[in-house]
């Protein structure tokens, strides 16, 4: 079975540039998430969704960021204006059911993401 | 105070050796646990899950949960090069948490 897929793998981009990152849950996954990785801050959960629907984005640094889902297989992530200081590896994850209850998260290969 | 605390690190051990990685959470009411393990330039994956107290043993992997204290373990027993990674703590109770990881590098 296929895991979680994600693209680009890699971006390279200038400042100011719209960003979008994709990804694809594993079918018949009901959460899907979002989550930014650097040195310093270690792994940040951004977004998450629960069957399509956002349920908690306090995560998200700012307005410059929005998620979608807009159907069960199919979630982006999209930075608008891009700035240096959101270089990062994003991931996606998804799990089958609430991972608070005891359901593994499993994490796609992740965007590395570089803003110059 | 962050919801899960571990050592960043990095943890170095001689292969052969058990390596012990440590974490502490603040949320009282947390239920589930989960160590997470994370080559360098991959994904997270998870390794074990451990939901009541006391040992839970995975071949050479055994994870310890102590609930009154707020603090959950793993022991890697013989280490080997290839454990070489970072160690991610996670915590389910409200909300799901990981903590920052811990690096270790097992010696040959």
């Amino acid at each position: 079975d296929a895991g979680v897929i994600q693209s680009p793998r890699h971006e390279v981009t200038e400042m100011g540039q719209e960003v979008t990152l994709r990804c694809k849950p594993i079918s018949g996954h009901d959460y899907l998430f979002w989550y930014r990785q650097t040195m310093m801050r270690g792994l940040e959960l951004l977004i998450y969704f629960n069957n399509n629907v956002p349920i908690d984005d306090s995560g998200m640094p700012e307005d410059r960021f929005s998620a979608k889902m807009p159907n069960a297989s199919f979630s982006t992530l999209k930075i608008q204006p891009s700035e240096p200081r959101d270089s990062a590896v994003y991931f996606c994850a998804s799990s089958i059911r609430d991972p608070r209850s005891g359901n593994t998260i499993y994490f796609g290969e992740g965007s590395w993401l570089t803003v110059v | 105070q962050k919801e899960v605390e571990q050592n960043s690190g990095p943890l170095s051990v001689p292969e052969g050796a058990i390596a012990s990685l440590n974490c502490t959470y603040s949320d009282r009411g947390s239920q589930s646990f989960f160590w997470y393990r994370q080559y360098s330039g991959k994904s997270p994956e998870l390794i074990m899950s451990i939901y009541s107290n006391g040992d839970k043993e995975d071949g050479r992997f055994t994870a310890q949960l102590n609930k009154a204290s707020q603090y959950v373990s793993l022991l890697i027993r013989d280490s080997q090069p290839s454990d070489s990674a970072t160690y991610l703590c996670a915590v389910a109770g409200n909300q799901f948490y990981f903590g920052t990881g811990t690096s270790l590098t097992v010696i040959p």
